[in-house]
């Protein structure tokens, strides 16, 4: 199975500051990685798919990179709406799996 | 607008069964391959199974092969989780969600199973 690890774990950030996420795959998984965005209490919300391709609607301030195994999300300048947690996905063969996730917090 | 709706979550015994369902509007259902994804309580994200459009093919995650089954009626525009031997490391909010090449593209609100005596 192939295995997602997201760094880092916490994210201390102000508004207008630019914030990277970093996404690492245990195996090449090409471009088949997408990520979200989930605030407390609701449900995740795609920002970004096959590894660099924004979502309708989600704000240009976000864009993602990366292929093979690392691939990193990017806010070029953070927005008080952007304190949540971030998740990246992959796809292999049918099957899925998530990164633990990094919490951007308000510093 | 795609709207997704879970329903179906309840607390049950350890041992038990539940079946969760989910209700979909405002797309061509049939056109999606469609899955489940649960948030145990302040966990993360993990994937637990897929259907193809026709439902001719079905994939789980490891920890629930040959515990829970994943089906869909077309013509009612609907999804089912049949769980069954159910343990505590299943509880978690279960979310019903729509396929968009390898990722997930529209999300419900989850329904919520906690399984304990």
């Amino acid at each position: 199975d192939i295995q997602m690890t997201q760094s880092p774990s916490t994210l201390s950030a102000s508004v207008g500051d630019r914030v990277i996420i970093t996404c690492r795959a245990s195996q090449s998984i090409s471009r088949w990685l997408a990520w979200y965005q989930q605030k407390p209490g609701k449900a995740p919300k795609l920002l970004i798919y096959e590894a660099s391709n924004l979502e309708s609607g989600v704000p240009s301030r976000f864009s993602g990179s990366g292929s093979g195994t690392e691939f990193t999300l990017t806010i070029s300048s953070l927005q008080p709406d952007d304190f949540a947690t971030y998740y990246c996905q992959q796809y292999n063969n049918y099957l899925y799996t998530f990164g633990q996730g990094t919490k951007l917090e308000i510093k | 607008e795609v709207q997704l709706v879970e329903s179906g979550g309840r607390l049950v015994q350890p041992g038990g069964s539940l079946r969760l369902s989910c209700a979909a509007s405002g797309f061509t259902f049939s056109s999606y391959w469609m899955s489940w994804v649960r948030q145990g309580p302040g966990k993360g994200l993990e994937w637990v199974a897929s259907i193809r459009q026709d439902g001719s093919d079905k994939f789980y995650v490891d920890s629930v092969e040959g515990r829970f089954t994943i089906s869909r009626d077309n013509a009612k525009n609907s999804m089912h989780l049949q769980m069954k031997s159910l343990r505590a490391e299943d509880t978690a909010l279960y979310y019903c969600a729509r396929v968009g090449g390898g990722w997930f593209s529209s999300w419900g609100q989850g329904t919520l199973v906690t399984v304990s005596s």
